[in-house]
């Protein structure tokens, strides 16, 4: 099963740091991690990935555990426009993403 | 640089009609995929095009089909619908044959609803 279990929701104040966390307990060693976010009546929209090594870019960081069962989303300052379902997916070289059910964000002024 | 683009926005059908959504990807891109999004609820991959050739198909029927075209623009087509057919379906591309490592880029969607 290629699913990854996440939150269902989670609540954040505006500016403040958000950590959205997703396990991925039967990982292989060749799965990347994706994570892709979807906006109100918008397709999903794609975040970050990595593989075994922290990432980085300019929407988010990507936080992976050494063991590659869990990993963080890390968004350093929320904004309202940072409101959306985050989908964490384990992606393999194959054609598809698995979307599970991701994690509602909320985030209060 | 064009995004991810899929026609029409909105559709309404009756039960055991046939519906053609179109799909025109992101320029350079030669692999499109197809997800079912019911309310609520996670995208499902439905099936992927790689050069005009169906390569990968989840678990949907054979009434659901798909055509990719020699510029990369593709259709769903979606025979003898039923009322569960009723969902958002989303359109990506991506800029070759997907790997681990290659994000796709989505189109807003065609929210279909059969009555």
């Amino acid at each position: 099963d290629a699913k990854t279990t996440q939150p269902n929701s989670m609540e954040s104040n505006e500016e403040e740091p958000v950590h959205l966390p997703c396990n991925h307990s039967t990982i292989s060693g060749t799965d990347y991690i994706h994570w892709y976010r979807q906006l109100p009546s918008q397709g999903p929209e794609y975040v970050i990935h990595g593989l075994t090594s922290n990432v980085n870019n300019r929407m988010a960081s990507l936080a992976i555990a050494e063991d590659r069962k869990s990993s963080t989303l890390i968004l350093h300052r929320a904004t309202l426009r940072d409101a959306a379902v985050y989908y964490c997916i384990r992606k393999t070289s194959g054609s598809r993403l698995t979307f599970g059910e991701g994690t509602q964000l909320t985030v209060n002024p | 640089e064009t995004g991810v683009t899929q026609s029409p926005t909105h559709l309404i059908k009756t039960r055991g009609q046939q519906v053609t959504l179109r799909c025109s990807s992101q320029s350079g891109h030669n692999t499109v995929s197809w997800y079912q999004q019911a309310l609520g609820q996670g995208p499902q991959f439905i099936f992927q095009y790689y050069r005009e050739e169906e390569n990968g198909r989840g678990n949907f029927p054979p009434r659901f089909s798909g055509l990719q075209f020699p510029n990369y623009s593709s259709e769903l087509n979606v025979n003898a619908l039923e009322l569960d057919d009723s969902a958002l379906y989303l359109c990506a591309s991506s800029p070759q044959r997907a790997g681990g490592y290659n994000e796709q880029f989505f189109g807003p969607g065609t929210r279909l609803t059969v009555l």
